[in-house]
């Protein structure tokens, strides 16, 4: 596609269940990014992959969350035992590598709400 | 760890005004920052990338301007129009790691 894609848009998840997330990115991009954002503040940073290694899981707030990529090209960030503290946009970011000139591109995000 | 802060959170303007939003960082040592665009429900796009050794970049009606080593970045905006109200954010790239730190965010509203 001609953008970073994202699925679902929109979920709503009762308290305690899983959810997944899917991101695919513009295809041939070797970095993709995934990051949180709470309503009225700025994202931050989940973890990163290069291709299907993940390189950096140091955002992840909880061993609840879990990512991966294992093509090197769709990425599942998963979500155990949903807790309100959750509820957030889940944004997807992929750049043809992660140089200082690469542009990188997000997608619409996933917008969960945890209830 | 690096943290970013943007000032105004908010700000409301007629139409035609120049304006400028603010950005800081609390350690110099980054790689390149950028300001990103995000409308209402939608994901962000990229406006303007400053690399560390550069000091400004323009693009149309924007201009971003980076001093390192006070920490601190500006988007000036020139001959606002309402399309221009959106959500305004200013993210640093360390040099450790690839990442994005991202400030909160200037909601800029733009009156007719």
């Amino acid at each position: 596609g001609a953008g970073v894609s994202q699925s679902p848009r929109y979920k709503v998840a009762k308290r305690g269940q899983d959810v997944a997330l899917r991101c695919d990115p513009i295809s041939g991009h070797v970095s993709l990014f995934w990051y949180q954002q709470a309503l009225g503040q700025g994202p931050e940073f989940l973890t990163y992959f290069q291709n299907e290694a993940q390189l950096d899981k140091s955002g992840l707030p909880s061993d609840r969350f879990f990512a991966e990529r294992p093509e090197g090209s769709v990425s599942t960030l998963k979500i155990q035992r949903t807790q309100q503290e959750d509820s957030a946009v889940y944004l997807c970011a992929s750049s043809l590598e992660s140089g200082s000139g690469n542009t990188i591109y997000f997608g619409e995000g996933s917008w969960l709400t945890v209830v | 760890k690096q943290e970013v802060t943007q000032i105004p959170a908010a700000l409301s303007v007629p139409e035609g005004e120049n304006l400028v939003l603010n950005c800081s960082f609390t350690d110099s040592a980054i790689y390149n920052l950028q300001w990103f665009r995000q409308d209402p429900g939608k994901g962000l796009t990229s406006l303007l990338l400053i690399q560390s050794s550069q000091r400004e970049q323009t693009s149309g009606r924007l201009n971003a301007s980076l001093d390192k080593s006070s920490g601190r970045s500006t988007l000036y905006i020139a001959a606002s129009q309402p399309g221009d109200s959106a959500t305004y954010l200013c993210a640093v790239k360390d040099n450790a790691g690839n990442m994005l730190t991202f400030g909160g965010g200037t909601r800029l509203m733009v009156k007719p």
